[in-house]
């Protein structure tokens, strides 16, 4: 049974801070690990992805990836207030059903403080 | 256009009562899921569609329906509603079931049950 764990639940940073927002997994047969982002009354969205060891930057954001530690995370270079949001992590499962489905953590409630 | 589409976005609802949920896109996605969400807990896939197949989770087999009369279209449907379905409701549609396709997620119908 996958089990997808985050933290912290909320944190509160000041503009221009460096986050990290950590996720760890329990199935180490995961192949396919994302970061979604819910803004207030939002649709969730795709943040980024990741499918093997290392990291992947995109802009201010950047992704680790530790299979062997079971862990994740997602990194803010230069927070802004317009990333106050609520982050969510995923993981993909191959459910008995034969499809891939994305197992979520809770999330973890950024606040940017100007 | 990315686009996915939920009505209604509140819904109030009587114990006991029938609850019909509407979800639509227009990306021709393969793959539709309803998800629930509680506050301060992960979402909760209820089940999905890849084309016309309907896939329901275990443990929610009986508490839901849906429907896809074509493409575009998914519903869900609560027969007799209780306090414990009082939550968010999110649809999402990919293009294909496969690990690394991204979802694209409505903005969700928050339901109140009374």
């Amino acid at each position: 049974q996958q089990n997808v764990q985050q933290s912290p639940e909320s944190l509160i940073v000041p503009e221009g801070a460096r986050t990290s927002l950590n996720c760890t997994f329990s199935d180490s047969a995961s192949q396919y690990f994302w970061w979604y982002r819910q803004h207030s009354g939002k649709a969730p969205k795709a943040l980024m992805s990741i499918f093997s060891n290392g990291e992947k930057e995109e802009g201010r954001f950047t992704i680790h990836l530790n299979k062997a530690s079971l862990h994740f995370s997602l990194h803010i270079r230069d927070s802004q207030p317009s990333d106050s949001a609520l982050y969510l992590c995923a993981v993909s499962k191959l459910a008995s059903s034969g499809s891939w489905q994305l197992i979520f953590g809770s999330g973890t409630q950024l606040t940017v403080m100007p | 256009d990315t686009t996915v589409k939920q009505n209604p976005r509140y819904k109030l609802a009587r114990v006991g009562k029938p609850v019909n949920l509407i979800c639509s896109q227009t990306m021709n996605h393969d793959t539709m899921y309803w998800y629930q969400k509680k506050p301060n807990q992960a979402p909760k896939l209820l089940l999905f569609y890849y084309d016309k197949i309907l896939n329901r989770e275990a443990d929610t087999f009986e508490k839901f329906q849906s429907s896809r009369p074509n493409n575009s279209f998914c519903s869900l449907y609560i027969g007799s509603a209780g306090l414990e379905y009082s939550a968010m409701y999110l649809c999402a549609s990919s293009g294909d079931w496969g690990a690394s396709y991204e979802q694209y997620f409505g903005p969700g119908t928050r339901l109140t049950v009374l």
